[in-house]
């Protein structure tokens, strides 16, 4: 159980695409999504956290035009890497968190993004 | 902010040994996660610890967490070349809203 599809898990595109990564949670509802960037490494940088319905909570120095991110479903949450330039290429990973009404629930993590702007 | 350092950095261990993993938070813990990530893939969850003093044990892996020390520690028993990866640590809020992730502990282990 509590599995997590990201898709897709390797992009190579040029500057000035945009580019869109989805996160899907499989076999439960997610209340709470997650995005995070690694670069080589290092240890993940938490991107933003995004709640059902509502607008995503970015992290300090992340561009909120930069990085659109929408969670219209308790199943699915997008990141869209706009207008992408080099700097941006990463390895992005998402995590999902399940609705739980009393215990701590841990995130599970998709497999990764690895984005490449040429 | 919360700050949890790793130790160590990275670590190669022969087949069978046993190896000790630390986690030290800059901040009170009110909880810690373990996952394991394989190079270039997702995080696999492992354990969480909630309580002062909390052991758990998953197959040859087991976590302890000292809230007064502000510490957990990762020991892996008679460990297997599958043991080998990245060990990360993770704290969160009182909500277990956000986690911050240690620097992490790259391990190998040699047949």
């Amino acid at each position: 159980g509590a599995v997590v599809s990201q898709h897709p898990s390797w992009v190579i595109c040029k500057s000035g695409t945009s580019v869109k990564i989805e996160c899907r949670s499989l076999d439960f509802q997610a209340t709470t999504m997650f995005w995070y960037r690694q670069f080589p490494k290092q240890s993940l940088m938490l991107m933003a956290t995004s709640n059902e319905g509502s607008k995503a909570t970015y992290e300090q120095g992340v561009e909120k035009d930069k990085f659109l991110i929408n969670h219209a479903s308790l199943t699915l949450s997008t990141l869209t890497v706009t207008s992408a330039h080099p700097e941006d290429s990463s390895f992005y990973i998402c995590s999902a968190r399940e609705y739980s009404t009393g215990t701590d629930q841990p995130q599970h993590f998709g497999d990764g993004t690895r984005l490449s702007i040429l | 902010s919360q700050e949890l350092e790793q130790s160590p950095q990275s670590l190669i261990v022969q087949e069978g040994k046993n190896l000790t993993i630390n986690c030290t938070s800059s901040k009170t813990l009110y909880g810690l996660y373990w996952y394991k990530q394989k190079y270039g893939e997702g995080l696999i969850f492992l354990m969480m610890l909630q309580k002062g003093g909390e052991e758990k044990s998953h197959e040859k892996i087991t976590a302890k967490l000292d809230e007064k020390k502000q510490q957990s520690s990762l020991h892996i028993t008679a460990s297997q070349p599958s043991h080998a990866g990245i060990y990360l640590c993770g704290a969160g809020n009182t909500g277990f809203q956000k986690l911050v992730f240690g620097t992490g502990t790259r391990l190998l282990v040699s047949p």
